[in-house]
């Protein structure tokens, strides 16, 4: 069965750093999103990318974020200058109508 | 505004039934129930859309009021595989890419 992929699983860095999380969505969807979860708190949305472009954004995604699709297979999430409250399960979804959760990247910054 | 469920916890024995809602302030196109377990990523179980269409599983079933913008999620006869935290995620839109907005989740246990 396909399913979403994402390296990788975690990640440990030094307050200021720049990161990048990756991610392969299942190959026919078109749809691709990023959410985060604090730990033992909820899911939340940060954006969701279509047609090479961003669909939405939440409140979360300022301008340390940005997404990319750089070739036909991976979508990257950047993190310019990472914070201590970017601290979180990063994950990764991709849809047709329903929409599949890769396993997480664990972003701890320290 | 996120959809707020209840119970917030719930401890059942192996083979009890159990009912966990979810309630929206907004008109919903969908609602997808998810569970996930400690340390993992949420797994899909279940999407019901405005119109009465219905995917899941057996045993898991659920019900989606578009009126009273709730759903509710049914699991009979439970194992001890369902444990986790079950979330529900509600969309607003009719196509396209899919925002979901997730509740606090609920927590079930299931005891043998």
């Amino acid at each position: 069965e396909p399913e979403v992929t994402q390296t990788p699983s975690h990640q440990v860095t030094q307050m200021g750093q720049e990161v990048i999380l990756r991610c392969v969505p299942i190959s026919n969807h078109l749809y691709f999103y990023w959410y985060r979860q604090i730990l033992g708190q909820k899911v939340e949305f940060l954006v969701s990318f279509y047609n090479n472009e961003i669909s939405e954004k939440s409140e979360i995604f300022d301008d340390q974020f940005s997404v990319e699709r750089p070739d036909g297979s991976n979508f990257t999430l950047k993190i310019r200058s990472t914070k201590l409250e970017d601290s979180a399960m990063y994950f990764c979804a991709s849809s047709g109508d329903t929409q599949y959760f890769g396993p997480g990247t664990r972003l701890t910054v320290l | 505004q996120q959809p707020v469920q209840s119970p917030q916890a719930v401890i059942l024995r192996e083979g009890e039934d159990a009912v966990i809602n979810c309630s929206s302030s907004k008109a919903l196109y969908s609602v997808h129930w998810y569970r996930q377990k400690h340390g993992e990523a949420p797994v899909f179980l279940m999407i019901l859309l405005k119109g009465g269409e219905q995917k899941g599983h057996e045993k898991i079933s659920a019900s989606f009021n578009e009126k009273k913008q709730q759903s509710s999620l049914y699991l009979t006869a439970s194992q001890l595989s369902y444990s986790g935290t079950y979330f529900c995620g509600t969309g607003e839109k009719i196509q396209g890419a899919q925002k979901l907005v997730f509740g606090q989740g609920t927590r079930l246990t299931i005891n043998p």
